[in-house]
């Protein structure tokens, strides 16, 4: 059963555009979420998070909304680099867990960004 | 910086061999976990520990084992390896605390083949 999706497996944008990838979960007990970033032949690095007591969360060109009542967060890339151009995990996180005890995450989104 | 540095970035095993895969982090963090990765299923947690001789299970450890005798070093075991456990290993590690204060910091991973 899985609690984190991320249904597109992979998107491809222009630099410069925007990129925004998505997440659904279906536990509420989820409170915390967080995207995580992937490049071929290293671990996944935290990006960026946001806590459910806020709809949004920015910091410089990244920027995580969530929708509680649709169980849906969107990360938002403007405006896209070819750096950017990784695997892109989401992650949720119940009440009251410990850091990363059950950190569940969705499938991943490969992002590809064009010159 | 946080690093957390696996032994081994590639490894092939034989069916029901023994395998172990070392994990140490250099940042006195008490939370250590293993993941592993696969096409379509994301990151799922296998085992973690929040102190030296601690364990506890995570989502899938059938399988598997894990070992911490020292703060710095958590190892995972497959005590006789199986080709359905062809896959990317991930170690991380994170302090004691809620998930918002304390992501987690990913180790480079280990490609283990089992033939």
């Amino acid at each position: 059963d899985q609690q984190v999706k991320q249904n597109s497996p992979s998107l491809s944008v222009q630099e410069g555009r925007i990129s925004i990838l998505n997440c659904d979960y279906t536990n509420s007990m989820f409170d915390y979420f967080l995207w995580y970033k992937k490049y071929p032949a290293e671990g996944p690095t935290f990006l960026i998070s946001i806590s459910s007591i806020k709809d949004k969360n920015e910091d410089g060109r990244f920027t995580v909304f969530l929708n509680k009542s649709a169980k849906h967060l969107s990360l938002h890339i403007v405006p896209s680099q070819p750096g950017d151009s990784a695997v892109y995990f989401c992650a949720a996180s119940a009440l009251g867990e410990t850091s990363g005890s059950r950190l569940t995450f969705g499938e991943g989104t490969q992002l590809t960004v064009n010159p | 910086d946080v690093k957390v540095t696996q032994s081994s970035r590639y490894l092939v095993k034989r069916t029901g061999e023994k395998v172990f895969l070392e994990c140490v982090q250099d940042m006195d963090h008490e939370n250590m976990f293993w993941y592993r990765q696969d096409p379509g299923l994301g990151l799922r947690l296998i085992y973690f520990s929040y102190d030296v001789k601690m364990k506890e299970k995570g989502d899938i450890p059938e399988g598997y084992s894990v070992s911490r005798e020292k703060k710095e070093r958590f190892s995972l075991i497959l005590e006789s390896a199986s080709t359905n456990q062809t896959s990317m290993y991930l170690c991380a590690s994170s302090l004691l605390g809620q998930t918002y204060n304390s992501p987690l910091h990913f180790g480079n991973g280990t490609r283990l083949t089992v033939t």
